[in-house]
Parts: structure tokens; C-alpha cells; sequence
């Protein structure tokens, strides 16, 4: 059973602060995907990585796939309040089954 | 483009009484899922469907959900009856077959069992 874990689960820190949010697992995923969620809405798609090693830049959000595809991080610079939400990471199964495999989610909190 | 339609928003039933939810997903989409989304936790997928096929519904489960696609376009999902472990919110998200999987979520429907 493939399975990602998330950490930290929770964080909460001030406006400004810089943080990053790890997506760990044991198995190859052949893409991954980054979501945010806010109170009363479904999850919206932010990134989705494919190639071992890949960075993307989404404005102040840096997204890694590590070398072996087994690992995923969100790096936020200059956190806002805005950027408060459940992040969420999704890995695409070996072999693309159609299945999205879920972490548990990092919630978090940006105060002003 | 019109996002992933779902309804209704909230649902507050009694235990035991049936329940229905209903998703119309972006329009070309073949691939549609319900997902059952407990409070800070990450989606759990309960059934998917390519076109009006359910092709994975291992985590459903089927003593007292169903669900149908019948021409392949909009879903309803239903519990009956309903416990008290159901409250929870149950998500509709889509895809096109082109994509990695990227999926496309509706609003959810927020589902109380008192």
C-alpha cells in the first residue's frame, strides 16, 4: 500500500516567516501533485511535478520532487495571511492507475 | 468554465434516514470521484469513474453507500442509512484523461448525522 506522510501536521506562524512543509513516502509515485484548501472549499490544485529533482515556482511557493520521486517539499517565502489553508500533497500511483494517494494534510496558520 | 457542481452544501439528518448527494462535474471530464474528507485530514477516495464505469470502488462501503453514473456525465451518491461516523464532508472532483490525474474538486457537501 503506497502511503504519504505529511509533516509537520499543524504550524502556525507569523506574517513574514519563512517555512517548508515535507511530503515523504517509501514508493515511487510517477508525478505529484501540491493542493491548497480553505475552510468551506474543495481542494484546488497549485503544482504538479513529474521529472525526479524538478523545481517549480509558483510566486512566493517552491515546490521540489526529490531525485527519486519518493519525496516532496513546499517551500513558502515571506509567509501572508493569505497562504493560511490545509496543504495537501497527492502522489499519482507507479504505473499512472488513475489513483491519487492523499497525505494527511499540514495545516496551517499565518497571523498578522 | 463552470467548476464542479455539487449539492447540496450542507446536510443535517437524523441517524438512520437516507441521504443523497449529487456532483455535475467540469463539462469533457471522464474521470469522477467521490471523496470522503473528515476535519484536517487529506481526502479518502471512495469510488471512481471512467465515463459511466466504476472502476475502483474497494473503499466503499457497500452495505450502505451506492452510487451511480448512469450516462457517464453527473453522480449521485447515497448513504442509507446513515450512522453518526458519516458526518463528514464528501468531496466531487474530476479529471480529464489527458492529465496526471489532476483533479479538479467541488465544494463538498458538509454531511451532519445527529
Amino acid at each position: 500500500t503506497q502511503l504519504l506522510e505529511q509533516s509537520p501536521q499543524f504550524l502556525s506562524i507569523q506574517e513574514g516567516e519563512n517555512l517548508t512543509v515535507y511530503c515523504n513516502s517509501s514508493s515511487v509515485f510517477s508525478s505529484l501533485q501540491w493542493y491548497r484548501q480553505e475552510p468551506g472549499e474543495g481542494p484546488v490544485l497549485l503544482v504538479t511535478v513529474v521529472t525526479g529533482g524538478e523545481v517549480k515556482k509558483l510566486k512566493r511557493l517552491t515546490f521540489q520532487f526529490g531525485d527519486a520521486r519518493k519525496d516532496s517539499s513546499l517551500h513558502i517565502t515571506a509567509a501572508q495571511p493569505g497562504d493560511t489553508g490545509l496543504y495537501l500533497c497527492a502522489g499519482d500511483g507507479s504505473g499512472n492507475t488513475g489513483k491519487l494517494i492523499f497525505g494527511q494534510g499540514t495545516t496551517l496558520q499565518v497571523k498578522p | 468554465e463552470a467548476g464542479v457542481v455539487q449539492s447540496p452544501r450542507y446536510k443535517i439528518i437524523e441517524k438512520k434516514q437516507p441521504v443523497a448527494f449529487w456532483c455535475n462535474p467540469i463539462s469533457g471530464h471522464n474521470t469522477l470521484y467521490w471523496y470522503l474528507q473528515n476535519l484536517g485530514q487529506g481526502p479518502e477516495l471512495l469510488i471512481r469513474y471512467e465515463n459511466e464505469e466504476a472502476v475502483d470502488d474497494s473503499q466503499l462501503p457497500k452495505d450502505r453507500f451506492s452510487a451511480e453514473r448512469l450516462k457517464g456525465v453527473d453522480s449521485t451518491l447515497k448513504i442509507q442509512p446513515a450512522e453518526l461516523g458519516d458526518s463528514a464532508v464528501y468531496l466531487c472532483a474530476s479529471s480529464a484523461s489527458s492529465s496526471y490525474n489532476e483533479q479538479f474538486f467541488g465544494p463538498g457537501t458538509r454531511l451532519t448525522v445527529l
